[in-house]
């Protein structure tokens, strides 16, 4: 069984539309995660829940909408793609977030390439 | 600016070689994780640093963190075709969230 698992792998659109990425884990974490990483590899966070609740949300633009509906589950839902939402999208999972612990190792899914036309 | 600089950002190597790639941040690391990417597929866990001085090795892969917990290294003992892949440095500064580095893509010439 795949402990973090991303769906679809592939997604390709045109832009204006509406797409969403699934993502669910098998591990009993508590904390998900949505990173984008760029065409220069570069993995930047985008959003953090931790038991259902939105712990980060860095500046990402409004038109993107995270939505976990339970502890195992974090779902991506973008409105109205741009050009430069073209990545590839990680969803991850860790035992607990920073703060008086730390944050522990990432567990990721195999990425989510969308490219917008 | 960057929390998390990785040099170098490329780096070729002959098979059979040794390298080291670095880590560097601008703040106090209260974990450092090292993470190797084939293309296409996700991240895979390498190693995860905590104390300032520690060191661990995998096979041939050996991190280390400074005693001042700011920098970090990886280095790969006789490199072979299978090392070949992106490898991400990811900090813990305690912000609920790891930062990672712009990734540095080695290539193995055999």
């Amino acid at each position: 069984d795949t402990a973090v698992s991303q769906t679809p792998k592939y997604l390709v659109t045109q832009m204006g539309n509406d797409k969403s990425i699934k993502c669910e884990q098998n591990l009993g974490h508590d904390t998900m995660y949505w990173y984008k990483q760029d065409s220069k590899k570069f993995l930047k966070i985008m959003f953090s829940y931790n038991n259902k609740e939105l712990i980060i949300n860095e500046t990402v633009p409004n038109r993107f909408s995270p939505k976990s509906p339970d502890k195992a589950h974090l779902n991506l839902h973008i409105n109205s793609l741009e050009l430069g939402d073209s990545a590839v999208y990680f969803c991850a999972s860790s035992r607990g977030t920073s703060g008086s612990s730390n944050t522990g190792e990432l567990f990721f899914g195999e990425g989510s390439r969308l490219t917008v036309l | 600016s960057q929390e998390l600089e990785q040099s170098p950002q490329s780096l070729i190597v002959q098979e059979g070689k040794n390298l080291t790639i670095n880590c560097t941040s601008s703040k106090t690391l209260y974990g450092l994780y090292w993470y190797k990417q084939k293309y296409g597929e996700g991240l895979i866990f390498l190693m995860m640093l905590q104390k300032g001085g520690e060191e661990k090795s995998h096979e041939k892969i050996t991190a280390k963190l400074d005693e001042k917990k700011q920098q970090s290294s990886l280095h790969i003992t006789a490199s072979q075709p299978s090392h070949a892949g992106i490898y991400l440095c990811g900090a813990d500064t305690r912000a609920q969230k790891l930062v990672f580095g712009q990734g540095t893509r080695l290539t193995i010439n055999p």
